[in-house]
């Protein structure tokens, strides 16, 4: 299977700071299609998760601009700019390259 | 408006099953996989299988063959999910979500307790 593992942020993160989340997979998830089968959620309290980003990069449907995703094969990173109040959950990645389809531990944002 | 709608939340026997829907609106129901995805209280997120509703084809987890059976109704556009000689390890919030995941249902709580 593939282990994701995501890093830790500062917490809090002062409201209108940038915020970086880490993930790395212990496999690369570049397909031969050329695209990096990687998945970014948001899970605010209480809610559903939300899908943020899936092909490593691209923004899902709704989804504000000051979210972007980037990496390699097997490094990842989102970047969330001018953090808000509406910003706060737990982050997951997930690789949809192979099943069992794995996600990251999460990672908690707090506002300041 | 893409919807999925899931059942209520359960409370159930140990050694019990049970079997949960997740109705699918806005979209075309054989378009799309259907994903089941498991969150323990205070734990993250766990990938228990897929159905492909067009093909009638499953894929699970290993952790959770023997546990879960996926089916799905193409009349009524409707995902189902059994958990079978439930525990208290069972317990837990589970998610329908469609795809690339870019929909999920509200979430079923399962409380398995005597």
């Amino acid at each position: 299977d593939i282990v994701m593992t995501q890093g830790a942020l500062p917490n809090p993160v002062p409201s209108g700071e940038s915020a970086s989340i880490t993930c790395q997979s212990s496999k690369s998830l570049l397909h031969s299609n050329g695209k990096t089968y990687l998945n970014w959620y948001l899970q605010r309290p209480g809610q559903s998760p939300q899908l943020l980003i899936y092909w490593m990069s691209t923004r899902a449907s709704g989804v504000s601009d000051r979210f972007s995703g980037s990496g390699s094969g097997t490094d990842f990173t989102l970047k969330i700019s001018s953090v808000e109040a509406e910003d706060v959950g737990v982050y997951y990645c997930q690789q949809f390259l192979e099943y069992p389809r794995t996600f990251g531990g999460g990672t908690k944002l707090e506002l300041k | 408006e893409v919807k999925l709608q899931q059942s209520g939340d359960e409370l159930v026997r140990p050694g019990a099953s049970v079997k949960m829907s997740c109705k699918a609106s806005g979209y075309t129901f054989t378009d799309y996989a259907m994903h089941w995805v498991k969150q323990s209280p205070g734990q993250g997120l766990e990938w228990i299988g897929t159905i492909i509703p067009l093909i009638d084809t499953t894929s699970y987890n290993q952790k959770f063959k023997g546990k879960a059976t996926l089916t799905a109704d193409k009349s009524s556009n409707t995902a189902y999910m059994e958990l079978s000689r439930l525990t208290s390890e069972d317990s837990a919030v589970y998610y329908c979500a469609r795809g690339v995941m870019d929909a999920w249902g509200q979430g079923a709580s399962v409380t398995v307790s005597s």
